[in-house]
């Protein structure tokens, strides 16, 4: 499988700022990178495909300005959440698909919104 | 409308004994199928799959039985140990989905000592 990396692993942002999270596929070139949002006690919600060096595919209901994707490198995507609110805060996941059906995921990022 | 569901929102097992997670879908486009673990604050870890292809896939103390006329699947755990202990979600894929997972709800599975 892969070696999934994320960081911050915890983090706490006031009401209209912007948060950053990374996420690094450390041992695979990943051209596909996935990132998901679970809320307590529920699933995980797919928010968007990222595409190395091209646009990410943001699924419905998900706001493409406020949830910025980067997919600059094959090791490395960024999940930008602009003007957070509280509503904002969850669980963020991102995941590396290898090519197959497999995704393999990284341990994830808090984000609490005061 | 949920295409994979999880009915059992929790399980409790004896350590020792067989812990039993089901997992039901209704698309018939989906043709791989795994099982995540997952503990809090941690992302899910791959734990078996299987194509449907198959109906059977053993690794160690887990296998995974798929009834494709029935659209059913379920993990099997035995013998089931403490540190088994998490949330189990099934998620399916199909060739024409671009690697994209769907998951079920999850399965809160509690082994008790």
């Amino acid at each position: 499988g892969a070696v999934v990396s994320q960081h911050p692993s915890w983090v706490i942002c006031k009401s209209g700022t912007s948060v950053k999270i990374e996420c690094r596929s450390l041992d695979f070139q990943a051209t596909t990178m996935f990132w998901y949002r679970q809320f307590p006690k529920q699933s995980l919600m797919l928010m968007a495909t990222s595409n190395e060096g091209s646009k990410a595919t943001y699924e419905q209901g998900v706001e493409k300005d406020k949830f910025l994707i980067n997919h600059a490198s094959l090791t490395l995507s960024t999940l930008t959440v602009t003007s957070a609110h509280p509503e904002d805060s969850s669980f963020y996941i991102c995941s590396v698909g290898t090519g197959y059906y497999e995704q393999y995921f990284g341990p994830g990022t808090r984000l609490t919104v005061t | 409308d949920q295409q994979v569901k999880q009915n059992s929102p929790s399980l409790s097992v004896q350590e020792g004994r067989i812990s039993i997670l089901n997992c039901d879908y209704t698309n018939s486009m989906f043709d791989y199928f795994l099982w995540y673990k997952k503990y809090p604050a941690e992302g899910p870890t791959f734990l078996i799959s299987i194509s449907s292809i198959k109906d059977k896939n053993e690794d160690g103390r887990f296998t995974v039985f798929l009834n494709k006329s029935a659209k059913h699947l379920s993990l099997h755990i035995v013998p089931s140990q403490p540190g088994d202990s998490a949330v189990y979600f099934c998620a399916a894929s199909g060739n024409n989905a671009g690697n994209m997972l769907t998951f079920g709800g999850g399965t809160r599975l509690m082994v008790k000592p």
